[in-house]
């Protein structure tokens, strides 16, 4: 069975502050993506990032795809109180089936 | 362009009951997936249905099923409701089968309370 493991689950910080979140597995995934999601809506998706090695970067977000394609990190400059919910990898694995990380819950302290 | 719809918003069933949940894509996007969220699972896959046809299925029981019609609008059907059936239901459009490198739009979702 592929998993996607995120860390850390929780993640509380100030304003200002910079921080990285990690999406890891034993599997290697044909493309990687990261999604926010907010309380009572759904997951909207930031990026996908399909070559090993592969940087993205989003404004103040910056996403890489390990070299193996087994892992990503999400990177956040500056965070600001707008950047709090829940963020999400999913990697399409075998079989073209996407499995979900269970998130990590980033707080943004003003 | 509209997103992703998803009727009702909120439901609460009863033990044994069944339900239905209606999904309405992105217009022109084929692909349509059921995700079930809980706060201890994440989110869980259910079915895939590209043009009518379902092409990928989770590890659900079989109480648990849905259909595409043909204007890929989607319906997921749950029959005899277990308390542990209480979820966010999250229904997901993709231009191309199981998103790969598109990736989903979700729609808002809706969340089955049973009791």
């Amino acid at each position: 069975t592929q998993l996607l493991e995120q860390s850390p689950q929780f993640l509380s910080i100030q304003e200002g502050e910079n921080l990285t979140v990690y999406c890891n597995s034993s599997s290697v995934f044909s493309s990687l993506q990261w999604y926010r999601q907010e309380p009572g809506e759904g997951p909207v998706l930031l990026v996908t990032v399909v070559t090993g090695g592969e940087v993205k970067k989003l404004k103040r977000l910056t996403f890489q795809f390990g070299d193996a394609r087994k892992d990503s990190s999400l990177h956040i400059t500056a965070a600001q109180p707008g950047d709090t919910g829940l963020y999400l990898c999913a990697g399409v694995g075998r079989d073209d089936k996407i499995i979900f990380g269970k998130g990590t819950r980033l707080h943004i302290l003003p | 362009k509209a997103g992703v719809t998803q009727t009702p918003r909120y439901l609460i069933k009863t033990r044994g009951q069944q339900v239905t949940l209606s999904c309405s894509p992105i217009s022109g996007h084929r692909s349509v997936s059921w995700y079930q969220q809980t706060p201890g699972q994440g989110l869980q896959f259910l079915f895939e249905y590209f043009s009518e046809t379902q092409r990928n299925k989770g590890n659900f029981p079989g109480r648990f099923s849905g259909r595409q019609f043909s204007n890929s609008r989607s319906e997921m059907n749950v029959s005899t409701l277990e308390l542990g059936d209480s979820a966010l239901y999250l229904c997901a459009s993709s231009l191309g089968q199981m998103a790969n490198n598109y990736g989903y739009t979700f729609g808002s979702g809706t969340r089955l309370t049973v009791v």
